[in-house]
């Protein structure tokens, strides 16, 4: 397994800015999780992909943020009109499609709204 | 919100002593999951539990899955240097194979010489 990978790890931008983050799971999962995490809390559920298809979205998640996965391998987190309260890890997780559940975390994309 | 209470928050140990922590909740789960996080990376996946009673082990962690399934337990023996990170334990919201986890808010773990 090559692991989760997140891309870019850090993003500085301005408050009402748009900026999108990628994810590439471990290559046989078929599915995906985004999480995010703020200082001193464990990870929050955002979103949850199937293959290609969302299937589970947090209250979390405003209409602000979208997330794709459009042929079941990559995914990517949208936020639109940033704010400074979206400062945060955003993490991605990918696990197998049957048995159990354990997830795989890839480093992260730390983002700051200035 | 989070449903999973850790305990302690933090703890400062010297390198070589025995460290246990434990995670518990309301709820009764069928798995438990620890993870460990250094700063500024993702949690990185330590022990799995699928079974109630179950104690599982990697290398000097050892991790116990409560016979309640609403608590679970990591120790860790003769602790070094590179134990030092936040420890979460987690588990999954629903009974199905496709669940999102929820996470407790963590055991900060410090090593001194």
């Amino acid at each position: 397994d090559t692991g989760v990978s997140q891309d870019p790890r850090h993003k500085i931008t301005k408050r009402g800015q748009n900026v999108t983050f990628r994810c590439d799971p471990i290559s046989e999962h078929n599915r995906l999780y985004w999480y995010r995490q703020t200082l001193g809390q464990g990870p929050e559920f955002l979103t949850y992909f199937q293959n290609e298809a969302q299937l589970e979205k947090s209250r979390l998640l405003s209409d602000r943020f979208s997330a794709e996965r459009p042929k079941g391998s990559f995914s990517t987190l949208e936020i639109q009109r940033t704010e400074q309260g979206d400062s945060a890890m955003y993490l991605c997780a990918s696990a197998r499609g049957s048995g159990r559940n354990e997830q795989f975390f890839g480093p992260g994309t730390r983002l700051t709204v200035l | 919100g989070q449903q999973l209470n850790q305990s302690p928050q933090s703890m400062f140990i010297q390198e070589g002593e025995d460290v246990s922590m434990n995670c518990t909740s309301s709820s009764i789960f069928n798995t438990w999951l620890w993870y460990k996080q250094d700063p500024g990376e993702g949690p990185v996946l330590l022990i799995a539990l699928y079974k109630a009673g179950e104690l599982t082990s990697n290398g000097r962690l050892t991790a116990q899955f409560g016979i309640t399934r609403k608590d679970s337990f990591l120790n860790i023996s003769a602790s070094i240097p590179s134990d030092v990170g936040i420890y979460f334990c987690a588990a999954p919201l629903n009974t199905g194979t496709a669940s999102k986890l929820t996470f407790g808010t963590g055991t900060r773990l410090q090593v001194t010489l």
